[in-house]
This record gives C-alpha cells, sequence and structure tokens, in this order.
C-alpha cells in the first residue's frame, strides 16, 4: 500500500540554521508528492511540490528533491526563520481508484528561535 | 487554485450532541474531502464527499457517526454525532484541483471541536 514516514519532531532550530526534515515513501507505481504547512491556528497550505523522479521542488527558500532511487523527498531550507515556526507535512498521492486522494506522514513541528 | 471557507472556525459542544461543519467552494469540484487532525496527530482521511452519491467512508469511520451531505458541486457539510471527548479534532474540508495525481489539494482553515 501507500504510506509516508516523516522524521519526528519536534525540531528546534537557531535562526539562520539550516534545515533538514527526512522524508521516505512506500508506493506503488510514481506517486506525486508533496509538503504542506501548517502555521498554528491556520488550516494547510501547499509548500511544494514534485511530479516525477528529479523533480525539484521549491519555494519560499525551501526545496525537495523527488528520489526515486532512495524513495525520498527531504525537505531543505538553508537558512531558516522565526516565521517558518510550523508543522510540517509530506504527502503523497498515487493514481487509483476513484479517490484521488492524499496520505499524509505524521507531521513534524519546527520551532524556529531567535 | 480554489477558496475553500468553512464554519464553525472552532466550537465547544457538550457530549451527546451533534455539531454539523459546513464547507463552501468558491468553484465547481467533483470531489471533496474530509479530514480528521487529532491532537499532535496526522491528518485521517474521514470520508471523499461526491455530489449525487452516497459518501465513501475510511476504515473505521462509519455514516451513523460522520453523516455527510453533498448537495451540490461548490457545498458540503460533514456532521460528527452524538459527540465524545474523544471526538476534540480539527475537522478539515479540501478539495482537488483538476488533473489527476499531479494536482494539489486546497483546504479549509478547519473547525476545531472541543467535546466536554
Amino acid at each position: 500500500g501507500n504510506s509516508v514516514t516523516q522524521m519526528e519532531g519536534p525540531v528546534t532550530l537557531s535562526e539562520e540554521a539550516f534545515l533538514t526534515i527526512n522524508c521516505t515513501y512506500t508506493a506503488t507505481g510514481y506517486p506525486s508528492l508533496f509538503w504542506y504547512v501548517q502555521y498554528p491556528g491556520e488550516g494547510l497550505q501547499l509548500l511544494l511540490k514534485a511530479t516525477k523522479a528529479d523533480d525539484k521542488g521549491s519555494n519560499k527558500g525551501f526545496e525537495a528533491t523527488y528520489r526515486k532511487e532512495t524513495t525520498s523527498f527531504h525537505l531543505e531550507k538553508g537558512s531558516v526563520q522565526v516565521s517558518d515556526s510550523a508543522v510540517y507535512f509530506c504527502a503523497l498521492k498515487n493514481y487509483g481508484g476513484a479517490t484521488n486522494k492524499l496520505i499524509f506522514g505524521t507531521g513534524t513541528l519546527l520551532a524556529v528561535q531567535p | 487554485s480554489a477558496v475553500i471557507s468553512q464554519k464553525p472556525s472552532r466550537d465547544i459542544c457538550q457530549r451527546g450532541t451533534s455539531l454539523t461543519i459546513q464547507c463552501q467552494v468558491d468553484s465547481q469540484v467533483t470531489m471533496m474531502f474530509w479530514y480528521r487532525q487529532q491532537p499532535g496527530q496526522s491528518l485521517t482521511l474521514i470520508a471523499t464527499a461526491n455530489q449525487g452519491s452516497e459518501a465513501t467512508y475510511e476504515s473505521g469511520f462509519v455514516i451513523d457517526k460522520f453523516p455527510i451531505s453533498r448537495p451540490n458541486l461548490t457545498f458540503s457539510t460533514l456532521t460528527v454525532s452524538n459527540m465524545s471527548p474523544e471526538d476534540s479534532s480539527i475537522y478539515l474540508c479540501s478539495v482537488s484541483g483538476q488533473g489527476g495525481t499531479n494536482t494539489e489539494a486546497f483546504f479549509g482553515q478547519g473547525t476545531r471541536l472541543t467535546v466536554v
């Protein structure tokens, strides 16, 4: 079946530190991969996505590369800010059936300290 | 993109009562999804709501507990029935853009439910 395994948090970093949040997946076929962000008290927003192997998604300084050989989609940012404090969810969507639904990882809480 | 409005944004309810959550989308969509996010947990899909047919429920969720309506292509409701404290969660409505697996999902801001 389809599943997403995500690095457990919380992750606590100082401002301007380098961020990596690991995400690996299990899926049949060729899923699309997503990172969503949930800021305190808000719903989920798409951060970035990649739809095929070796694609790199990027947005707001965050990047993630779709690695088929390692079934991974790790999220990185070179220099985090306090405003990046949020919960980050890795997710996949696989074609099949009628639902076209997203499968989420458990989420990683990021806390950035000034 | 799609803009999704959910009501209420939060509520505190007595156990044994029911709450209906509304989800309004600014464009017509085929499928709408309802998720539950328990405290400190990830999102779990409750059901997929299709216009003109019965909702499709995921394992562990039943229609008697979470009845769903989908009267048209821009609106859906989820009812949490006979609530207990274990139902305290954030409930999120979501839609997918057209185009299959490559398209992102859009989420409402969620309904934060506390059952006392």
